[in-house]
């Protein structure tokens, strides 16, 4: 079992605010980490499929950048607007393995 | 493009009984996974495959049969219901089991309620 640990689980952010959250992984036999937002009552999207140490993923507002070496992937979403209320899934990969392991996600809600 | 489609989108079934998830893709994916969503579980891997007549366990296999006999269908098999199989189902395909450039294609889900 892969352990793959999102914080915070749940945010409440404000209109125009940024926010950003963490997903944790393990550091050793990095494959890729990628990045979902699903929204309630319909299917996970993918957002950002990272592969290598340093990468940096921008999607207009929201972007993410990827740490291999320490285990950890951040995503930004900036002046949050209230269709960016979603969970925000984090899944890894390890190298050799064809599963992806999902985080438990960081659900958002921008309050207008 | 259809996608991925799963069939059907609601469920209920009486322990014991059997059914089969249906999971079709017109996007020539290769790779091909059935995932499992509960409350404060996130998403689990019970099946996957890699490509036609390839599949092996994830992390919850007990309960669950695949086949991949075409590249476009990958069915869930619940042999014996049970109410802990009680669970919103999603198949997810790719290009390759890495995603590419463009992650996992998630159906819509199946919401299974065993009684």
């Amino acid at each position: 079992i892969l352990n793959v640990e999102q914080s915070p689980q749940s945010l409440h952010v404000q209109e125009g605010d940024s926010t950003n959250f963490t997903c944790s992984f393990p550091s050793s036999n990095f494959y890729a980490l990628h990045w979902y937002r699903w929204e309630t009552a319909k299917s996970p999207e993918a957002l950002f499929v990272m592969t290598l140490n340093g990468d940096e993923k921008k999607k207009g507002r929201i972007s993410a950048t990827l740490n291999t070496k320490e285990g950890y992937s951040y995503l930004y979403i900036k002046g949050s607007q209230p269709e960016d209320s979603a969970t925000y899934l984090c899944a890894f990969r390890r190298y050799g393995n064809n599963r992806l392991a999902f985080g438990k996600g960081n659900q958002v809600v921008v309050i207008p | 493009n259809a996608g991925v489609t799963q069939t059907p989108k609601f469920q209920v079934l009486k322990t014991g009984q059997s059914m089969t998830l249906q999971c079709a893709q017109d996007m020539n994916h290769e790779y091909m996974s059935w995932y499992r969503q509960d409350p404060g579980m996130g998403l689990r891997l019970i099946h996957y495959s890699v490509g036609a007549g390839i599949t092996d366990q994830g992390e919850v296999p007990n309960g669950y049969n695949v086949s991949r006999s075409t590249t476009e269908d990958f069915p869930l098999r619940l042999l014996s219901a049970a109410p802990s199989q009680t669970s919103v189902y999603f198949c997810a395909s790719s290009y390759s089991s890495l995603g590419g450039d463009y992650g996992y294609t998630f159906g819509s889900g199946t919401r299974l309620t065993v009684v």
